[in-house]
């Protein structure tokens, strides 16, 4: 098992609509987990960070963490075509400062 | 102000070669991170730093990959006898403080090894 998974998709939306990533992570005891999008080319870019139980809204970004079920999601209302890109899921391991990449949700976004 | 920056931006070179791979991360972040990153997959941790030391190496793949800072800030990732399968993009990233903060990536630099 990945210590984190995402969806590979591609992922397609049209333009407008909300778009749904998922996660999930092995290490039970991760506090910290982070949404980071990736233009094709260009490195990481941090969008939303969460330590909690629940639901936190930052814009058009919901990010949403259930540490029981060990899931993570990032919702994408009103959907933009300049959202197309890979959405990277991360968490922290346990205790350390280690940062653990999933592989990425690519999404796209229909004009 | 500046942000990561990491050089070369690309680097050819050819089997059983040496590389240094440079990072320098944004003034005053005592966090530094390298990652690789291969075509189609997220960024794999290689090692971390706290300062001038590694706090977490556990990431580098086997003893031909190191990397120092030495007077924490800028890091060198070295990388001996390169092999074909060392062909990646090797992100870079700091954060002001360990842990929950924000990392803040550099453009990568993008080694062929042939």
């Amino acid at each position: 098992q990945k210590e984190v998974e995402q969806n590979s998709g591609p992922l397609s939306v049209p333009e407008g609509a909300i778009a749904s990533l998922n996660c999930t992570y092995s290490d039970r005891g991760s506090q910290s987990f982070f949404w980071y999008r990736q233009y094709s080319g260009k490195s990481p870019e941090l969008i939303m960070s969460i330590y909690s139980n629940g639901d936190k809204e930052d814009g058009r970004f919901t990010a949403q963490l259930n540490k029981a079920s060990q899931y993570v999601s990032l919702l994408i209302r009103d959907s933009q075509p300049s959202d197309s890109a890979t959405y990277l899921c991360a968490v922290i391991n346990t205790g350390g400062f280690k940062t653990i990449f999933g592989a990425g949700t690519r999404l796209f976004v229909k004009a | 102000g500046a942000g990561v920056s990491q050089t070369p931006s690309n680097k050819v070179t050819e089997k059983g070669k040496y590389v240094e791979l440079r990072c320098d991360p944004i003034s005053g972040h005592t966090a530094l991170y390298w990652y690789r990153q291969s075509l189609g997959q997220g960024p794999e941790f290689l090692i971390y730093f706290q300062g001038t030391g590694a706090a977490d190496d556990s990431g580098l793949p086997n003893d031909r990959f190191f990397a120092v800072r030495p007077e924490g800030s800028v890091s060198t990732l070295k990388i001996q006898r390169t092999e074909r399968g060392d062909s990646a993009v090797y992100l870079c990233a700091s954060s002001r403080t360990p842990g929950a903060e924000t990392q803040y990536f550099g453009p990568g630099t993008r080694l062929l090894v042939l």
